[in-house]
């Protein structure tokens, strides 16, 4: 199984910080993988997929990179709606896996 | 509007039985892959199945490999975890999710809550 660690695992940030998660994956997974951002008691929502492309109707605040086993995801000004917590996952291959999780919480 | 409502959760006591459900709606419910996803208390996300759009192929994590059965009724446009042998870390807020051809999960439902406890 490809193992997904992120970093850190909580981060203090203050409204328009520009914030950078951490993903790398234990083997090389191409750009084959999604960000997603869960708030208390929802489900998770697809921010952004293949490492780099933004889903239609997340704010441009929200980027991806990285390719192989390395990724970033990075908020650009922190918003108040943005603290919440962030999962990568890679669908490179099966079984499906996620990082286990970054909390961004409020300084 | 893609809309994936869940139902069916509940308690149930270690050793015992429970099918979940997911009805789908706001898109060709066929045409896509869908997934199962579990959340323990307090913790991450873990993949538990998948299941094509014809039922041709599905899969598992090992670890609920032989214990849980998912299917799928594209007349009813939902798909289903028929879960047996609950343990008590089987306890979790279950997600169904709609997989994107890329194989990334794009809509999600607001869960059901599992409990497995005497």
């Amino acid at each position: 199984d490809i193992q997904m660690t992120q970093s850190p695992s909580t981060l203090s940030a203050s409204v328009g910080d520009r914030v950078t998660i951490t993903c790398r994956a234990s083997q090389s997974i191409s750009s084959w993988l999604a960000w997603y951002q869960q708030k208390p008691g929802k489900a998770p929502k697809l921010l952004i997929y293949k490492a780099s492309s933004l889903e239609s109707g997340v704010p441009s605040g929200f980027s991806g990179s990285g390719s192989g086993t390395e990724f970033t995801l990075t908020i650009n000004s922190l918003q108040p709606d943005d603290f919440a917590t962030y999962y990568c996952q890679q669908y490179n291959s099966y079984p499906w896996t996620f990082g286990q999780g970054t909390k961004v919480e409020i300084k | 509007e893609v809309k994936l409502v869940e139902s069916g959760g509940g308690l149930v006591k270690p050793g015992g039985s429970l099918r979940i459900s997911c009805a789908a709606s706001g898109f060709t419910f066929s045409h896509y892959n869908m997934n199962w996803v579990r959340q323990a208390p307090g913790k991450g996300l873990e993949w538990v199945s998948s299941i094509s759009g014809s039922s041709s192929y599905i899969l598992y994590a090992d670890s609920m490999q032989g214990r849980f059965t998912i299917s799928r009724d594209n007349a009813k446009n939902s798909v289903y975890l028929q879960m047996s042998s609950l343990r008590a870390e089987d306890t979790a807020v279950y997600y169904c999710a709609r997989e994107d051809g890329s194989h990334y999960f794009d809509y999600w439902g607001q869960g059901t809550l599992v409990t497995v406890s005497s």
